[in-house]
Protein backbone atom coordinates (compact mmCIF):
# COMPACT_ATOMS: atom_id res chain seq x y z
CA UNK A 1 0.00 0.00 0.00
CA UNK A 2 1.12 3.83 -0.48
CA UNK A 3 1.72 5.71 2.20
CA UNK A 4 3.09 9.35 2.54
CA UNK A 5 4.92 11.10 5.02
CA UNK A 6 6.09 14.60 6.02
CA UNK A 7 8.43 16.06 8.40
CA UNK A 8 9.06 17.71 10.66
CA UNK A 9 5.10 17.73 12.00
CA UNK A 10 5.91 21.02 13.91
CA UNK A 11 8.88 23.81 13.09
CA UNK A 12 9.15 27.05 14.69
CA UNK A 13 11.23 29.86 12.92
CA UNK A 14 12.55 33.13 13.26
CA UNK A 15 11.76 35.63 10.35
CA UNK A 16 14.59 35.12 7.82
CA UNK A 17 15.75 31.83 8.22
CA UNK A 18 15.23 29.16 5.73
CA UNK A 19 13.16 26.28 5.36
CA UNK A 20 13.08 23.11 4.34
CA UNK A 21 10.40 20.68 4.29
CA UNK A 22 10.70 17.36 2.95
CA UNK A 23 7.94 14.95 1.72
CA UNK A 24 8.36 10.86 0.76
CA UNK A 25 6.25 8.62 -1.27
CA UNK A 26 6.16 4.93 -1.03
CA UNK A 27 4.72 2.19 -2.72
CA UNK A 28 4.00 3.99 -5.78
CA UNK A 29 5.76 5.06 -8.68
CA UNK A 30 6.09 8.52 -10.89
CA UNK A 31 3.43 10.15 -8.64
CA UNK A 32 2.13 13.34 -9.04
CA UNK A 33 3.19 15.51 -6.30
CA UNK A 34 1.33 18.80 -4.91
CA UNK A 35 2.73 21.06 -1.78
CA UNK A 36 -0.07 23.29 -0.53
CA UNK A 37 -0.60 25.63 2.19
CA UNK A 38 -3.57 25.97 4.90
CA UNK A 39 -3.63 29.10 6.77
CA UNK A 40 -5.96 28.78 10.17
CA UNK A 41 -9.30 28.20 9.51
CA UNK A 42 -8.97 28.54 5.45
CA UNK A 43 -9.00 26.29 2.71
CA UNK A 44 -5.88 24.99 1.05
CA UNK A 45 -3.93 27.14 -1.39
CA UNK A 46 -2.19 24.63 -4.30
CA UNK A 47 1.49 26.09 -4.31
CA UNK A 48 3.59 23.82 -6.21
CA UNK A 49 2.42 21.02 -8.26
CA UNK A 50 5.42 18.48 -10.02
CA UNK A 51 4.64 15.39 -12.70
CA UNK A 52 8.62 14.00 -12.72
CA UNK A 53 11.87 14.53 -11.82
CA UNK A 54 13.05 18.61 -12.09
CA UNK A 55 9.59 19.08 -13.32
CA UNK A 56 8.00 21.82 -11.27
CA UNK A 57 4.98 24.11 -11.70
CA UNK A 58 4.35 27.18 -9.55
CA UNK A 59 1.19 28.43 -9.12
CA UNK A 60 1.58 31.29 -6.83
CA UNK A 61 4.22 34.10 -6.79
CA UNK A 62 6.32 34.16 -3.55
CA UNK A 63 9.31 33.59 -1.68
CA UNK A 64 8.94 29.05 -1.47
CA UNK A 65 10.60 27.08 -3.91
CA UNK A 66 10.23 23.74 -4.37
CA UNK A 67 12.29 20.79 -5.77
CA UNK A 68 11.93 17.07 -6.78
CA UNK A 69 15.20 15.74 -6.89
CA UNK A 70 13.84 11.98 -6.81
CA UNK A 71 11.01 10.65 -8.03
CA UNK A 72 9.32 9.47 -4.49
CA UNK A 73 10.35 12.82 -3.12
CA UNK A 74 9.51 16.57 -2.81
CA UNK A 75 10.92 19.45 -1.02
CA UNK A 76 9.22 22.78 -0.27
CA UNK A 77 12.19 25.68 0.95
CA UNK A 78 12.45 28.90 1.68
CA UNK A 79 15.82 31.16 1.09
CA UNK A 80 14.48 33.73 3.94
CA UNK A 81 10.97 32.93 5.97
CA UNK A 82 8.49 36.04 5.81
CA UNK A 83 5.71 35.89 9.10
CA UNK A 84 3.25 35.17 6.16
CA UNK A 85 4.30 31.81 5.67
CA UNK A 86 3.26 30.22 9.11
CA UNK A 87 0.51 27.64 8.02
CA UNK A 88 -0.13 24.39 7.45
CA UNK A 89 1.94 22.76 4.52
CA UNK A 90 0.72 19.61 3.06
CA UNK A 91 2.28 17.49 0.78
CA UNK A 92 -0.05 15.36 -1.26
CA UNK A 93 0.39 12.78 -4.42
CA UNK A 94 -1.69 11.36 -7.22
CA UNK A 95 -1.36 8.87 -9.69
CA UNK A 96 -0.25 9.40 -12.78
CA UNK A 97 -2.42 9.19 -16.07
CA UNK A 98 -5.85 7.71 -15.72
CA UNK A 99 -9.13 9.54 -15.89
CA UNK A 100 -10.11 10.35 -12.32
CA UNK A 101 -7.49 9.81 -9.28
CA UNK A 102 -8.35 11.54 -6.27
CA UNK A 103 -5.16 13.26 -3.88
CA UNK A 104 -3.76 11.59 -0.87
CA UNK A 105 -2.94 13.77 1.65
CA UNK A 106 0.43 13.77 4.05
CA UNK A 107 0.02 14.26 7.95
CA UNK A 108 0.84 17.91 7.22
CA UNK A 109 3.71 20.24 8.54
CA UNK A 110 2.72 23.36 10.98
CA UNK A 111 5.26 26.36 10.34
CA UNK A 112 5.19 28.99 12.90
CA UNK A 113 7.32 31.93 11.49
CA UNK A 114 8.53 34.12 14.48
CA UNK B 1 -7.47 28.67 -8.81
CA UNK B 2 -6.76 30.32 -5.01
CA UNK B 3 -9.24 29.30 -1.76
CA UNK B 4 -11.20 31.98 -0.64
CA UNK B 5 -9.58 33.11 2.77
CA UNK B 6 -12.86 33.36 4.82
CA UNK B 7 -14.18 32.27 8.25
CA UNK B 8 -15.01 28.94 8.13
CA UNK B 9 -18.92 28.35 8.05
CA UNK B 10 -19.90 26.02 10.98
CA UNK B 11 -22.99 23.53 10.45
CA UNK B 12 -23.91 22.03 14.06
CA UNK B 13 -26.53 18.97 14.14
CA UNK B 14 -27.59 16.76 16.67
CA UNK B 15 -26.06 13.42 17.23
CA UNK B 16 -28.24 10.50 15.36
CA UNK B 17 -29.49 13.13 12.66
CA UNK B 18 -28.49 13.44 9.32
CA UNK B 19 -25.88 16.58 8.02
CA UNK B 20 -25.92 18.18 4.72
CA UNK B 21 -22.92 20.55 3.42
CA UNK B 22 -23.08 22.43 0.53
CA UNK B 23 -20.58 23.68 -1.78
CA UNK B 24 -20.94 25.54 -4.87
CA UNK B 25 -18.26 25.28 -7.66
CA UNK B 26 -16.83 27.88 -10.04
CA UNK B 27 -15.81 26.11 -13.31
CA UNK B 28 -18.83 24.40 -15.21
CA UNK B 29 -16.07 22.68 -17.24
CA UNK B 30 -15.25 21.03 -14.27
CA UNK B 31 -15.16 17.18 -14.74
CA UNK B 32 -14.08 15.61 -11.54
CA UNK B 33 -15.19 16.45 -7.86
CA UNK B 34 -14.41 15.00 -4.28
CA UNK B 35 -15.40 15.75 -0.64
CA UNK B 36 -12.37 15.17 2.12
CA UNK B 37 -12.89 15.45 5.71
CA UNK B 38 -10.26 17.22 8.05
CA UNK B 39 -9.68 16.32 11.31
CA UNK B 40 -7.97 19.02 13.17
CA UNK B 41 -3.91 18.93 13.18
CA UNK B 42 -4.29 15.67 10.16
CA UNK B 43 -4.28 16.16 6.70
CA UNK B 44 -7.73 15.63 4.43
CA UNK B 45 -8.85 12.75 4.07
CA UNK B 46 -10.90 10.80 1.02
CA UNK B 47 -14.39 10.67 2.11
CA UNK B 48 -16.12 10.59 -1.78
CA UNK B 49 -16.11 11.18 -5.55
CA UNK B 50 -17.97 11.92 -8.06
CA UNK B 51 -17.58 12.74 -12.11
CA UNK B 52 -19.26 15.23 -13.96
CA UNK B 53 -21.52 12.78 -15.99
CA UNK B 54 -23.28 11.38 -12.49
CA UNK B 55 -25.93 13.22 -10.81
CA UNK B 56 -25.34 11.38 -7.37
CA UNK B 57 -23.32 8.58 -5.62
CA UNK B 58 -23.32 6.58 -2.60
CA UNK B 59 -20.82 5.27 -0.14
CA UNK B 60 -21.53 4.40 3.56
CA UNK B 61 -23.03 6.48 4.91
CA UNK B 62 -22.45 9.35 2.68
CA UNK B 63 -24.36 10.41 -0.64
CA UNK B 64 -22.77 12.83 -2.86
CA UNK B 65 -24.94 15.06 -5.39
CA UNK B 66 -23.79 16.45 -8.20
CA UNK B 67 -26.12 19.77 -9.73
CA UNK B 68 -24.28 20.89 -12.49
CA UNK B 69 -26.84 23.30 -13.61
CA UNK B 70 -26.18 25.60 -10.96
CA UNK B 71 -22.59 24.05 -10.11
CA UNK B 72 -23.99 22.74 -6.35
CA UNK B 73 -22.39 19.79 -4.92
CA UNK B 74 -23.30 18.72 -1.34
CA UNK B 75 -22.84 15.60 0.59
CA UNK B 76 -25.24 14.02 2.72
CA UNK B 77 -24.03 12.53 6.33
CA UNK B 78 -26.74 10.01 7.41
CA UNK B 79 -26.86 9.53 11.18
CA UNK B 80 -24.17 12.06 12.20
CA UNK B 81 -21.66 10.50 14.77
CA UNK B 82 -18.91 12.44 17.02
CA UNK B 83 -16.82 11.14 14.92
CA UNK B 84 -18.05 12.80 11.85
CA UNK B 85 -16.90 16.16 13.78
CA UNK B 86 -14.10 18.13 11.47
CA UNK B 87 -13.72 20.54 8.37
CA UNK B 88 -15.15 19.01 5.15
CA UNK B 89 -13.81 20.22 1.86
CA UNK B 90 -15.31 19.75 -1.74
CA UNK B 91 -12.40 20.18 -4.04
CA UNK B 92 -12.97 20.01 -8.75
CA UNK B 93 -10.58 19.30 -10.67
CA UNK B 94 -10.23 21.67 -13.95
CA UNK B 95 -10.90 20.11 -17.38
CA UNK B 96 -9.01 17.28 -17.25
CA UNK B 97 -6.71 18.78 -15.55
CA UNK B 98 -3.88 17.27 -12.85
CA UNK B 99 -4.87 20.25 -10.45
CA UNK B 100 -7.60 20.91 -8.13
CA UNK B 101 -9.25 23.19 -6.56
CA UNK B 102 -10.47 23.11 -2.71
CA UNK B 103 -13.14 24.94 -1.39
CA UNK B 104 -13.24 27.28 1.54
CA UNK B 105 -14.45 24.51 3.74
CA UNK B 106 -17.22 23.70 6.24
CA UNK B 107 -16.82 22.88 9.72
CA UNK B 108 -19.21 19.94 10.93
CA UNK B 109 -20.05 19.64 14.89
CA UNK B 110 -22.06 17.14 16.17
CA UNK B 111 -23.86 18.03 19.27
CA UNK B 112 -24.37 15.03 22.03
Amino acid sequence: SQTIHQWPATLVQPVGSPLSLECTVEGTSNPNLYWYRQAAGRGLQLLFYSVGIGQISSEVPQNLSASRPQDRQFILSSKKLLLSDSGFYLCAWSVQGGSYNEQFFGPGTRLTVL
Amino acid sequence: GESVGLHLPTLSVQEGDNSIINCAYSNSASDYFIWYKQESGKGPQFIIDIRSNMDKRQGQRVTVLLNKTVKHLSLQIAATQPGDSAVYFCAERWDYGQNFVFGPGTRLSVLP
